[in-house]
C-alpha cells in the first residue's frame, strides 16, 4: 500500500526567511504523481506544486520549489522569502493512475507558522 | 477562481435526520469526483470515489448504506449522510481531477461543516 509520511507536525519560520517541509512516500510504482496542498484557516485546499516521478527536474512556482529524490522516496517542500499569507496546514500527497482515476493518499500535514 | 463548488458550507441537523451535500465542478466535467472527511487538526481520509453513470467505490470501513452517493451528472456529485449521528459531525470535501495537457489535477472544494445534535 501507498503511504506518505511527514515527520514534521510543526514548523515555524521568520518572515522572509526560508524553510523546508519534509515528506517521504513508500510506492512500488514507477509512474505516479507527487503533489504538496496548502490549507489555510479558511479550509479550502489550494494546489502549491505538482511534481511528475518521470520528470528528473525539481518542481518550481515562483517561491516554492520542491527537492524530488526518487531513489530516496523523498519530497520535500522549500519556501523561500516566507509570507504571512504562507502560514497553514501544508500536505504531501501521491496518485497514481489506477482505472481511469487517481486517487490521492495524503500525509498527516505540517503545521507552518510564520512569525512578523 | 473556484472550479469546484460546495453546498452547503455549514448545516446543523438533529441526530436521525439525513444530510445531502452537492459537488459540483464549474467548468469542466468529471466522470469520477472524490469524498473526503477531515476531523480536526487531522489529514484528509477519502471515503469514497463517485463515478459516473455507476455504483460509488468506497474505501475500506466506509459504511455505503450511510454515506449514499450519487453522481446525477458529469458536473454533479452528492453525499448524503443518512440517519445522521452526532459522530458524523465532522468537515467533508468534495475534490474532482481537472483535465490537463498531462495528467489530472485535482481541484478541491471549500468543504462542508456537518454538525449532528
Amino acid at each position: 500500500a501507498q503511504t506518505v509520511t511527514q515527520s514534521q507536525p510543526e514548523m515555524s519560520v521568520q518572515e522572509a526567511e526560508t524553510v523546508t517541509l519534509s515528506c517521504t512516500y513508500d510506492t512500488s510504482e514507477s509512474d505516479y504523481y507527487l503533489f504538496w496542498y496548502k490549507q489555510p484557516p479558511s479550509r479550502q485546499m489550494i494546489l502549491v506544486i505538482r511534481q511528475e516521478a518521470y520528470k528528473q527536474q525539481n518542481a518550481t512556482e515562483n517561491r516554492f520549489s520542491v527537492n524530488f529524490q526518487k531513489a530516496a522516496k523523498s519530497f520535500s517542500l522549500k519556501i523561500s522569502d516566507s509570507q504571512l499569507g504562507d502560514a497553514a496546514m501544508y500536505f504531501c500527497a501521491y496518485s497514481f493512475p489506477q482505472g481511469g482515476s487517481e486517487k490521492l493518499v495524503f500525509g498527516k500535514g505540517t503545521k507552518l507558522t510564520v512569525n512578523p | 477562481g473556484a472550479v469546484v463548488s460546495q453546498h452547503p458550507s455549514r448545516v446543523i441537523c438533529k441526530s436521525g435526520t439525513s444530510v445531502k451535500i452537492e459537488c459540483r465542478s464549474l467548468d469542466f466535467q468529471a466522470t469520477t469526483m472524490f469524498w473526503y472527511r477531515q476531523f480536526p487538526k487531522q489529514s484528509l481520509m477519502l471515503m469514497a470515489t463517485s463515478n459516473e453513470g455507476s455504483k460509488a467505490t468506497y474505501e475500506q470501513g466506509v459504511e455505503k448504506d450511510k454515506f449514499l452517493i450519487n453522481h446525477a451528472s458529469l458536473t454533479l456529485s452528492t453525499l448524503t449522510v443518512t440517519s445522521a449521528h452526532p459522530e458524523d459531525s465532522s468537515f467533508y470535501i468534495c475534490s474532482a481531477p481537472r483535465p490537463g495537457p498531462i495528467t489530472d489535477t485535482q481541484y478541491f472544494g471549500p468543504g462542508t461543516r456537518l454538525t449532528v445534535l
